[in-house]
């Protein structure tokens, strides 16, 4: 149990579906953050949230939108994904965008397949 | 720009000892460690700042050596429970994003 909880933690969808990946912390941070993790690539740096306000978005496709209602909640927002998207995506939280010297926290994360 | 870690991949026997390193490119201000056990969430380990401290959390410890702009992740007398991938996330400058590195797969065996 790390605090961070991802739902779903399976997702299959077709190339025209629209879906959402859910992120809630309990640990009171106020940084969070979006990965991608493929076979054999280092952990990428989608989108960062701090207080609620997005401050980084590493030239990610518009196909992706996240969305941070509160401190505590982040979603990612998918709609005509391609298969190269196919891949499992990280929710991290840490106390603060800084992370000199805060950890961030990790969820499970959602296994994503797109057909 | 990410870190190079090496090795990609390290088998060991129960109780021998390993080390994983992190090189970088930049001049960096931080280095973070994690450890992911195969279909977990990454788990934090440990952080090293700017100043060449060496941190330990059991057997495993770390260093960090800011004008090799490296750092090196020490596992002694290792345990089952260590196996998995290692990741080393780098900070350029304080407050900035971190940047992984491809991971360190360790297992050990009995």
């Amino acid at each position: 149990e790390t605090g961070v909880t991802q739902t779903p933690r399976h997702l299959v969808m077709g190339m025209t579906n629209k879906k959402s990946l859910k992120c809630e912390q309990h640990l009171g941070h106020n940084a969070m953050y979006w990965y991608k993790q493929s076979a054999k690539k280092p952990l990428e740096l989608m989108f960062v949230y701090n207080f609620k306000e997005q401050t980084e978005n590493n030239s990610v496709p518009s196909r992706f939108s996240p969305e941070c209602p509160n401190s505590s909640h982040l979603f990612l927002h998918l709609h005509t994904l391609q298969p190269e998207d196919s891949a499992l995506y990280l929710c991290a939280s840490s106390q603060g965008q800084g992370s000199s010297n805060q950890p961030q926290h990790f969820g499970d994360g959602t296994r994503l397949s797109i057909l | 720009q990410q870190p190079v870690q090496s090795p990609q991949a390290v088998i060991l026997r129960e109780g021998e000892d390993a080390v994983i390193n992190c090189s970088s490119s930049k001049a960096l201000y931080s280095v973070h460690w994690y450890r992911q056990k195969h279909g977990e969430a990454p788990v934090f380990l440990m952080i090293l700042l700017k100043g060449g401290e060496q941190k330990g959390h059991e057997k495993i410890s770390a260093s960090f050596n800011e004008k090799k702009q490296q750092s090196s992740l020490y596992l002694t007398a290792s345990q089952l429970s260590y196996s998995g991938t290692y990741f080393c996330g780098t900070e350029s400058n304080s407050g900035y994003a971190l940047n992984f590195g491809k991971g360190t797969s360790l297992l050990v065996t009995p």
